[in-house]
């Protein structure tokens, strides 16, 4: 059981938008740490496509963007495209366990 | 250009110890505010934070698999060792360093290709 809860799959056809939402708690999104978000392409590492809050690395883009309230965060991606198609996970830190922790992961389906 | 790649064995026996390095390059872990650390995936899971060093040699820990791990740096080497005693097939996994960016809480932002551990006898 992930200290973040993401649902186990979305799907959306091309040129759609989609949300993953990233549910927490008062010790760690609540809290007010940043969430970071993750794009894990099969059989790949992991690689950052948002972090602190709306912010992209180079080369990741603007389709790709997210918002925070409270004790949640989602994760939206619009005019989606086959290359979308891969795992997503939500990260952040937890103070009551003094760990990062992450989501279980979401898994966007281009239908 | 930040680049950090894992090696170690692919394949442990029960009970044993795993001693896993990670060799990066691109950055120094003496620089203030970075950190390194050890993320696992198994098979068809989620991600989970094992282990983080930061460049004052300050050391962080899974709450729960604190008393398995050890975690070190070699600064000239431009290397961070993992070590897990008592292995357990539980523990068959895609293992990941993660360069750890400077934040309020820092963050993984660059990953290695990662290394697939299996536990078997």
């Amino acid at each position: 059981q992930s200290v973040l809860t993401q649902p186990p799959s979305v799907s959306g056809a091309p040129g759609q938008r989609v949300t993953i939402s990233c549910t927490g708690s008062s010790s760690n999104i609540g809290a007010g740490f940043d969430v970071h978000w993750y794009q894990q392409l099969p059989g790949t590492a992991p690689k950052l496509l948002i972090y602190g809050n709306t912010h992209r690395p180079s080369g990741v883009p603007d389709r790709f963007s997210d918002s925070t309230s409270g004790t949640s965060a989602s994760l939206a991606i619009t005019g989606l495209q086959a290359e979308d198609e891969a795992d997503y996970y939500c990260q952040s830190y937890d103070s009551s366990l003094s760990a990062w922790v992450f989501g279980g992961g979401t898994k966007l389906t281009v239908l | 250009q930040i680049t950090l790649k894992e090696s170690g064995p692919t394949l442990v026996k029960p009970t044993q110890t795993l001693t896993l390095t990670c060799t990066f390059s691109g950055f120094s872990l003496s620089t203030s505010g970075v950190g390194v650390g050890w993320i696992r995936q198994p098979p068809g899971k989620a991600l989970e934070w094992l282990a983080l060093i930061y460049w004052d040699d300050h050391k962080r820990y899974s709450p729960s698999l604190k008393s398995r791990f050890t975690i070190t740096k070699d600064t000239s080497r431009n290397q961070v060792v993992l070590t897990m005693s008592n292995i357990d097939p539980a523990d068959t996994a895609t293992y990941y360093c993660a360069h750890f960016r400077e934040a309020a809480a820092v963050f993984p932002d660059y990953w290695g290709q990662g290394t697939l551990v299996t536990v078997s006898s």
